[in-house]
């Protein structure tokens, strides 16, 4: 069946650290493939997604792209900041399916 | 606008009683979501609504879950009785579109059950 895999954390930074979360999928079909971030205290939010081969998803700096030949969606961030310390899931979704496979998180810490 | 409202945030129960958790979606989003989520872990689909109608449950433990979303607009999660293995957060997510947006879902912050 379908599955996400991401790496485990938690992963503990500097700030202006580049940040990389590695993701990889398997799929029976071609999903849609998403990362989703859960603030301290705030509920899971899209922070990016890409819905084909070479996509690239973007939003507060971050950045991942669809990389079919690899099976991964890895999260990039060229500097990242203390407010981006969050719980990081990457997911897998098909445009006719009724759930959203998660991976397990990774938990990201940024020191000043 | 305001998101998606999930009560209580906090619940502990003994084993074998029962808890119910309340979710009130975005205004005008059709589809509502239960997942589940272990510690350690991503969030797992139980149910999933099209309005009123549950389209999804293969995951739903029917023997002790049970869910219902009367007039297609909030929804309520059961567990009689529980159990310690119920212990999770149980999140309740809304979309506007079934579709091509699925994964466009706006969660809650979440219940976090703990039974002892």
């Amino acid at each position: 069946g379908d599955s996400v895999t991401q790496m485990e954390g938690p992963v503990t930074l500097s700030e202006e650290a580049f940040l990389t979360i590695n993701c990889t999928y398997t799929a029976t079909g071609y999903p849609s493939l998403f990362w989703y971030v859960q603030y301290p205290g705030e509920g899971l939010q899209l922070l990016l997604k890409a819905t084909k081969a070479d996509d690239k998803g973007s939003n507060k700096g971050f950045e991942a792209t669809y990389r079919k030949e690899t099976t991964s969606f890895h999260l990039e961030k060229g500097s990242v900041q203390v407010s981006d310390s969050a719980v990081y899931f990457c997911a897998l979704a098909y445009s006719s399916a009724s759930k959203i496979i998660f991976g397990s998180g990774t938990r990201l810490s940024i020191r000043p | 606008e305001a998101g998606v409202v999930q009560s209580p945030r906090y619940k502990i129960i003994e084993k074998k009683q029962p808890v119910a958790f309340w979710c009130n979606p975005i205004s005008g989003h059709n589809t509502l979501y239960w997942y589940r989520q272990n510690l350690g872990q991503g969030p797992e689909l139980l149910i999933r609504y099209e309005n009123e109608e549950a389209v999804d449950d293969s995951q739903l433990p029917k023997d002790r879950f049970s869910a219902e979303r009367l007039k297609g607009v909030d929804s309520t999660l059961k567990i009689q009785p529980a159990e310690l293995g119920d212990s999770a957060v149980y999140l309740c997510a809304s979309s506007l579109d079934p579709g091509a947006t699925i994964a466009e879902a706006f969660f809650g912050q979440g219940t976090r059950l703990t039974v002892v």
